[in-house]
């Protein structure tokens, strides 16, 4: 069975910084795309980063280029996303997804990451 | 920026079809697959819709996707709807430069 299981997820304050990790298994994590999905409370699905298959190619939305980084460990079957820099608007639940062909056919259960004073 | 424009919410009774479209900003929205998810409270999504038309293993046929060039636009098909499709559906494509875009979410009511 394959379970994608977020973690790392809490409150933090403006500015702060966060590590989100997603650890696989039932899949060859080594051979698939990841990526982070975020959805604010209450808001739709909005796409966050990717990341290849062995880690030498990166995207990122703009909302969060320069201050999320994401990362993965094949060895560990662990994605992560180091998030610095943090802002109220980056409130939301965080899902880890694995590419399959053009769509995101397994998603984790979510994190939820809660920037506020 | 490729956008998806998505109804807010779309409201139907049980037993009848509903249509949910995604129109695509810019460029030609046959460029890129579609993939269309459906996401209950609470609960991560699912994929009912990839590849424009195509359904994974366990989606009923009673969901259909499909692909209108003339007005670049995407659309979920629900036939015989049942409460249980209540739901929030999003499209989802990809952007161009490594990126993907969701649509921004319709909400299905079966009433």
């Amino acid at each position: 069975e394959v379970q994608l299981v977020e973690s790392g997820g809490g409150l933090v304050q403006p500015g702060g910084s966060l590590r989100l990790s997603c650890a696989a298994s039932g899949i060859t994590f080594s051979t698939f795309w990841m990526h982070w999905v975020r959805q604010a409370p209450g808001k739709g699905l909005v796409w966050v980063s990717r990341i290849n298959s062995d880690g030498s190619s990166t995207s990122y939305a703009d909302s969060v280029k320069g201050r999320f980084t994401i990362s993965r460990d094949n060895a560990k079957n662990t994605l992560y996303l180091q998030m610095n820099s943090l802002r109220a608007e980056d409130t939301a639940v965080y899902y880890c997804a694995r590419q399959w062909e053009p769509m995101f056919d397994y998603w984790g259960q979510g994190t939820l990451v809660t920037v506020s004073s | 920026n490729f956008i998806l424009t998505q109804p807010h919410s779309v409201s139907e009774s049980p037993g009848k079809t509903v249509t949910i479209s995604c129109t695509g900003s810019s460029g030609s929205i046959a460029s890129n697959y579609v993939q269309w998810y459906q996401q209950r409270p609470g609960s991560a999504p699912t994929t009912v819709i990839y590849e424009d038309n195509q359904r994974p293993s366990g989606v009923p046929d009673r969901f259909s996707g499909s692909i209108d060039s003339s007005s670049n636009s995407a659309s979920l098909t629900i036939s015989g709807l049942k409460t249980e499709d209540e739901a929030d559906y999003y499209c989802q494509s990809y952007a161009g430069s490594n990126r993907e875009v969701f649509g921004g979410g319709t909400k299905l009511t079966v009433l």
